[in-house]
């Protein structure tokens, strides 16, 4: 079985400090670890993933997330908070074979203030 | 491309009706999932297909069927509606393969049982 925690589900920073979202995974077998944004009224969009190459992963929008093995975590952060990452974001887990089903985490409601 | 197509966008039901929400992908993909979501739960898997004519239950699959007749459509039943089916369902696709294929999802469709 695999999991995922997000710890937080509210997060309020403001416009330009640095975002840390977390995320803690649960599994027995190698994961593959995904960060998705839901922005208001829409289906979920791909921020970035891990697939077991580079520990530190880049993703769209200069968001980016380090997967610490020793930590089980999969944090994502960006240095500088923009007005329009304010989103609901999800940490996911899946694993090899099964058909590629994910488990959301619950979700982390980023707000940004001015 | 359209990508993810979700049809319709809203509905209202009562208690014990059915209805069939359509999901429509033009990337040819293997792989097609159907999720909720509800405050604070995330995205919870329903069920999911892993190619034309198959189907396979998720979490959550009790109250719900689905079909997979077409390659590029996967509908999603329910046959006697219950106000705990109350939620926001977002259909997705993806590449088969290995794992660590990102899931495409469509805009999702808004379902109210009274």
């Amino acid at each position: 079985a695999q999991s995922v925690t997000q710890l937080g589900s509210h997060v309020s920073v403001s416009e330009g400090a640095l975002v840390l979202l977390r995320c803690n995974y649960s599994s027995s077998v190698p994961p593959y670890l995904f960060w998705y944004v839901q922005y208001p009224n829409q289906g979920l969009q791909l921020l970035l993933k891990y697939t077991s190459a580079a520990t530190l992963v880049k993703g769209i929008n200069g968001f980016e997330a380090e997967f610490k093995k020793s930590e089980t975590s999969f944090h994502l952060t960006k240095p500088s908070a923009h007005m329009s990452d304010a989103a609901e974001y999800f940490c996911a887990v899946t694993s090899r074979g099964g058909g590629n089903k994910l488990t959301f985490g619950t979700g982390t409601q980023l707000k940004v203030e001015l | 491309n359209a990508g993810v197509t979700q049809t319709p966008k809203f509905r209202v039901l009562k208690t014990g009706q059915s209805m069939t929400l359509l999901c429509a992908q033009d990337m040819n993909h293997e792989y097609m999932y159907w999720y909720r979501q509800d405050p604070g739960m995330g995205l919870r898997l329903i069920h999911y297909s892993v190619g034309e004519g198959t189907t396979a239950k998720g979490e959550v699959p009790d109250g719900y069927n689905v079909s997979r007749l077409k390659k590029q459509n996967f509908l999603l039943g329910l046959e006697s509606a219950a106000p705990s089916q109350t939620s926001v369902y977002f259909c997705a696709s993806s590449y088969e393969g290995l794992a660590g294929n990102e899931q495409f999802f469509g805009p999702g469709t808004r379902l109210t049982v009274l």
